[in-house]
């Protein structure tokens, strides 16, 4: 079942704008991650957040993540077109090699 | 590291013959893999939970018999579609995390699309 809901479904930006990335889950989580995935391809992990943690960093990436209402979010700067991709959320409710449950996905296109 | 292969990364196929896709770890072994299957924008959906040296575990709605797994090694899984309809095309992707690590991240293969003719 898809547990994560990302909105918006899809965004459009222009090159060097920032990209704002939504998800809602259900249950309690261990933590949530967000993979990117350039089509036709596999997935790429890009960072973790804990249940624990509330904020991380990475390179141009920046996550939040809110568990009293269930939400995160996936902040790129400074875009670049390279960027342009799907993201997915993904929630890990029960531990390590256990399954990820993803959400549906947001298609991020970033003009030139 | 944790680099996941997987092959062939296209395949076409006659209605009614069976296709395999392989799942290899490289440099990590895995006793756990994840089989997805994806449709034209849209999300993954996880197939089955593959197990080194025991059977897999199929989600509901996925027809065992149908999608058959392998893991007969730690760095090796296999997913073989049995008679395969037009109706199985899609894309198959499949996913390993090193074993004894306390984080869930998942490494993914480049994924197997599947057309049936």
């Amino acid at each position: 079942s898809q547990q994560g809901e990302e909105d918006p479904q899809a965004l459009s930006i222009q090159e060097g704008e920032n990209a704002t990335m939504n998800c809602s889950y259900k249950t309690s989580i261990n933590n949530l991650q967000w993979y990117r995935q350039n089509s036709g391809r596999g997935l790429v992990h890009l960072i973790l957040i804990r249940s624990n943690e509330r904020e991380k960093h990475s390179g141009r990436l920046r996550v939040t993540l809110d568990t009293s209402k269930k939400s995160s979010s996936l902040l790129i700067t400074a875009s670049r077109a390279a960027d342009t991709a799907s993201y997915f959320c993904a929630t890990d409710a029960t531990g390590a090699n256990s399954k990820l449950t993803f959400g549906k996905g947001i298609t991020l296109s970033v003009r030139p | 590291g944790a680099v996941v292969s997987q092959h062939p990364s296209w395949v076409i196929c006659k209605s009614g013959t069976s296709v395999k896709i392989e799942c290899r770890s490289l440099d990590f072994q895995a006793t756990t893999m994840f089989w997805y299957r994806q449709f034209p924008k849209q999300s993954l959906m996880l197939m089955a939970t593959s197990n080194e040296g025991s059977k897999a575990t199929y989600e509901q709605g996925v027809e065992k018999d149908k999608f058959l797994i392998n893991h007969a090694s730690l760095t090796l899984s296999t997913l073989t579609v049995t008679s395969a309809h037009p109706e199985d095309s899609s894309f198959y992707i499949c996913s390993a995390g090193p074993s004894g690590r306390d984080l869930n991240i998942q490494y993914f293969g480049a994924g197997t699309r599947l057309s049936v003719l």
